[in-house]
Formats: C-alpha cells, sequence, structure tokens
C-alpha cells in the first residue's frame, strides 16, 4: 500500500518567515495529494490541495508543488503569522488508497 | 462546522464493555472514512465507505466492526477492546476519494 514519509516533524520558525514542510510518497498510482492543518483540539482542515497533472499550485500564503517523478511534494507558507501554528500533515491518494504523513508539528516564534 | 458530527466526544469504557460510536455527515458525500488518531502517531486510516458499501479495511482488529447504513451514517461497534485502543477517531467524508475531506470533531476514546 501506499506510505507516506514527512519531514521534518517539528518546525520552529520567526513570525514573517517561510516555512518549508516536504513529503514522499511511493505509490506512483496516486493521484491527488492534500495538505490539512489541525490546530490544537480541533479537527483536520484542508489548506490546499494539488493533483498529479499540476505541478505547482497557490493560495495567498501558502503554496504546494509537486515531483511526480521523484514522488515528492512540498508545502510552502511564506510570511508566518502566529495563527499558522498547527500541526500540518500531508496525505497521498490512489483511488480509495489513501495514506498521511505523520505530521509536522510547525511553532512560528513572536 | 456542523457539516459532520461525531458522538460521543467522550466516551471511557472497561475492557469488556461494548459501545457504538456515531458518525453523521449533513453535506451529501458519498464516502465516509473512520480514522485512529494517537499521540506521536499519523492519522491511521480504519475503515472507507463508499456508496455505503466498504472499499477498505486496512487490517484493522475485529474488535473494530463498522456498518453503513446510509450515505449519512456511518457507526463503529466496539468490543473488547485493549488499552492501547485509547485514542482519538475521527470521523470524516467526502464526495469521492480525490476531493476534500471534512473531518468530524472526534470522539475521544479512553479504555480501561
Amino acid at each position: 500500500g501506499e506510505n507516506v514519509e514527512q519531514h521534518p516533524s517539528t518546525l520552529s520558525v520567526q513570525e514573517g518567515d517561510s516555512a518549508v514542510i516536504k513529503c514522499t510518497y511511493s505509490d506512483s498510482a496516486s493521484n491527488y495529494f492534500p495538505w490539512y492543518k489541525q490546530e490544537l483540539g480541533k479537527r483536520p482542515q484542508l489548506i490546499i490541495d494539488i493533483r498529479s497533472n499540476v505541478g505547482e499550485k497557490k493560495d495567498q500564503r501558502i503554496a504546494v508543488t509537486l515531483n511526480k517523478t521523484a514522488k515528492h511534494f512540498s508545502l510552502h507558507i511564506t510570511e508566518t503569522q502566529p495563527e499558522d501554528s498547527a500541526v500540518y500533515f500531508c496525505a497521498a491518494i490512489n483511488d480509495y488508497k489513501l495514506s498521511f504523513g505523520a505530521g509536522t508539528t510547525v511553532t512560528v516564534r513572536a | 462546522e456542523t457539516g459532520v458530527t461525531q458522538t460521543p466526544r467522550h466516551l471511557v469504557m472497561g475492557m469488556t464493555n461494548k459501545k457504538s460510536l456515531k458518525c453523521e455527515q449533513h453535506l451529501g458525500h458519498n464516502a465516509m472514512y473512520w480514522y485512529k488518531q494517537s499521540a506521536k502517531k499519523p492519522l491511521e486510516l480504519m475503515f472507507v465507505y463508499s456508496l455505503e458499501e466498504r472499499v477498505e479495511n486496512n487490517s484493522v482488529p475485529s474488535r473494530f466492526s463498522p456498518e453503513c447504513p446510509n450515505s449519512s451514517h456511518l457507526f463503529l461497534h466496539l468490543h473488547t477492546l485493549q488499552p492501547e485502543d485509547s485514542a482519538l477517531y475521527l470521523c470524516a467524508s467526502s464526495q469521492d476519494s480525490d476531493y476534500e475531506q471534512y473531518f468530524g470533531p472526534g470522539t475521544r476514546l479512553t479504555v480501561t
């Protein structure tokens, strides 16, 4: 089945700096790659997603890049703000076969 | 925030008890999911239902038994659980597999 590795497990950045989280996947048939944000005590919520026919997608301060050949994708957050502090999960999906990364705890220091 | 609801929000049960978790989605989605979220572990997909038929069962012990009576409701029946089953159980729904999943608030389960 699909195996997703996510790095780093924790990330501390100064407010205003950028944060980058990377994920690799094993199933070359995976075609949908969402990123979820989970704030403390809350449910995961989608922040951005990308499909296998697209290499990059941007939504305001958040961007995701996908390299199908290397089977990795990354989340980029620019101009980080305190409210970006949360756990971020990547996932790789092929039909109903899906796997989540272990999560990255992002702390934005004021 | 009310698109996917779960009850109960907290549950404490002994290892010999039988209980059920309930999930309901009000979004008209055709797929529903059960996840287990433990500390320091990834979100673990347990079961997936598409159009009320189970499509994935990721080697989950038989002490967890899902039921999907219709596209809006999903249950997880629990019996003779172990302490290591203590975790947050999240339900989610989506319109097909390659679209956003909407998560419920979760049930915090403690097995004593």
